[in-house]
């Protein structure tokens, strides 16, 4: 299967705990790999791999991954963490296709 | 500190093709794969496909039939043109960096480190 599936829209309280989840065949292969996209600007990397923040990435950005679903925890969210998060691996017919998920609009309240 | 800076025709008719090159700046240009990616206005993000630097491609199935991506090493440039393009592919389009390193563990890892900022293109008649 070539679709990673994500819920629409999420919200968080100011410095609460929040989790993503991202699920799809796909998961089962490969770890996910999340972005960041504010409005109007490119998508960020945020986490890789089975829980790698690239430098400059705050550490209450946080991965896992069990069977075929992934999640992105913001432990302590922030009023900058607001932005749409997107999931990315490769599908998993070994044909080394991209997909994408269709994205979550995290709303910080 | 790796860049990627994008350039290309911001306006086409429906039919024509589109042209978009990703310039590689301060990074090895082997061992990784140079994609484009495209987002719709107000929707997902979209994988249009990729190229390695040996000019091994991958592509969208879905946009397979119209994508051609290409590769300068000479220049460290990769570029894209999609053909017969119709307002739905109206988008920003943007250049990344794809890695997908050694991984131990049972799953692979594969990711997009470097974007560029985008190139927004408009199909209109």
């Amino acid at each position: 299967s070539s679709e990673l599936t994500q819920d629409p829209a999420v919200s968080v309280a100011l410095g609460q705990t929040v989790r993503i989840t991202c699920q799809g065949d796909s998961l089962r292969s490969y770890y996910a790999s999340w972005y960041q996209q504010k409005p109007g600007q490119a998508p960020v990397l945020v986490i890789y791999g089975k829980n790698n923040r690239p430098s400059g990435i705050p550490d209450r950005f946080s991965g896992s991954s069990s069977g075929n679903t992934a999640s992105l925890t913001i432990t302590g969210a922030q009023a900058e963490d607001e932005a749409d998060y997107y999931c990315n691996s490769r599908d998993s017919s070994g044909n080394h296709i991209g997909v994408f998920g269709g994205g979550t609009k995290l709303t910080v309240l | 500190q790796v860049q990627l800076q994008q350039w290309g025709a911001g306006l086409l008719k429906p039919s024509e093709t589109l042209s978009l090159t990703c310039a590689v700046y301060g990074g090895s240009f082997s061992g990784y794969y140079w994609s484009w990616i495209r987002q719709p206005p107000g929707k997902g993000l979209e994988w249009i496909g990729e190229i390695n630097h040996s000019g091994s491609t991958n592509y969208n199935p879905s946009l397979k039939s119209r994508v051609t991506i290409s590769v300068d090493t000479s220049k460290n440039q990769f570029s894209l043109k999609l053909s017969s393009v119709t307002a739905a592919d109206t988008a920003v389009y943007y250049c990344a960096r794809g890695y997908a390193p050694y991984s131990s563990d049972k799953k692979r890892i594969y990711y997009m480190d470097v974007w560029g900022k985008g190139t927004t293109v408009t199909v209109s008649s």
